[in-house]
């Protein structure tokens, strides 16, 4: 019950901004949209995250549409570090508690 | 502060057998979370704990047990290992369940044979 939707895999080229969408058509106004990221033989880490508006950080950009029924992770220049699995999470307000995965997208990037 | 440190990093355990897995946190995070990962697929949710004393079933809690009984350790235990319990084991903490970024340990990697 991940309430997620991610495209199963994603390349990109290096040096090249990357936006990798992720739709969750079921959103209440009190979910919080979260990205993790996780690199190969290593556990997940935090990407980012937010409710309404766009967050920046120095990793990624979140851009959330207007209806927040979908949002986009944007990489600004991919490098070959960046190659992992990306994963889109709602936070919500019935289940704060519990953080459940989704399969998430893989990103290969190209040298 | 070491973050989330998992114990053992790999072990081998024979089919019938038990064993803890110790995870330990040091930022004062009352949510603990208990994951596994399959080779090839995403984290499913075992067990997870909002606080001391306080525990509550994932996604796939069957042949797992945990405790909470301080802030710090939250314990998984295997009992009767099988080998559809081969798996990598995460343990993660957060302070704020809604906005609050989730810290991950490295990994235990677990064969049953």
């Amino acid at each position: 019950d991940a309430k997620t939707t991610q495209p199963n895999s994603m390349e990109s080229n290096e040096e090249e901004p990357v936006h990798l969408p992720c739709n969750h058509s079921t959103i209440s106004g009190t979910d919080y949209i979260h990205w993790y990221r996780q690199l190969p033989s290593q556990g997940p880490e935090y990407v980012i995250h937010g409710l309404t508006s766009n967050v920046n950080n120095r990793m990624a950009s979140l851009a959330i549409a207007e209806d927040r029924k979908s949002s986009t992770l944007i990489l600004h220049r991919a490098t070959l570090r960046d190659a992992a699995v990306y994963y889109c999470i709602l936070a919500m307000k019935t289940s704060y508690d519990k953080v459940i995965f989704g399969p998430g997208t893989s990103l290969s990037v190209i040298p | 502060n070491a973050g989330v440190t998992q114990t053992p990093k790999f072990r081998i355990l024979k089919i019938g057998q038990s064993m803890t897995l110790q995870c330990t946190q040091d930022m004062n995070h009352n949510y603990m979370y208990w994951y596994r990962q399959d080779p090839g697929m995403g984290l499913k949710l075992i067990y997870y704990s909002v606080g001391a004393g306080i525990t509550d079933k994932g996604e796939v809690p069957n042949g797992y047990n945990v405790s909470r009984s301080t802030t710090e350790d939250f314990p998984l235990r295997l009992e009767l290992a099988a080998p559809s319990q081969t798996s990598v084991y995460f343990c993660a903490s957060r302070f704020d369940p809604r906005g609050g970024e989730l810290f991950f340990g490295e990994g235990s990697r677990l064969t049953v044979l």
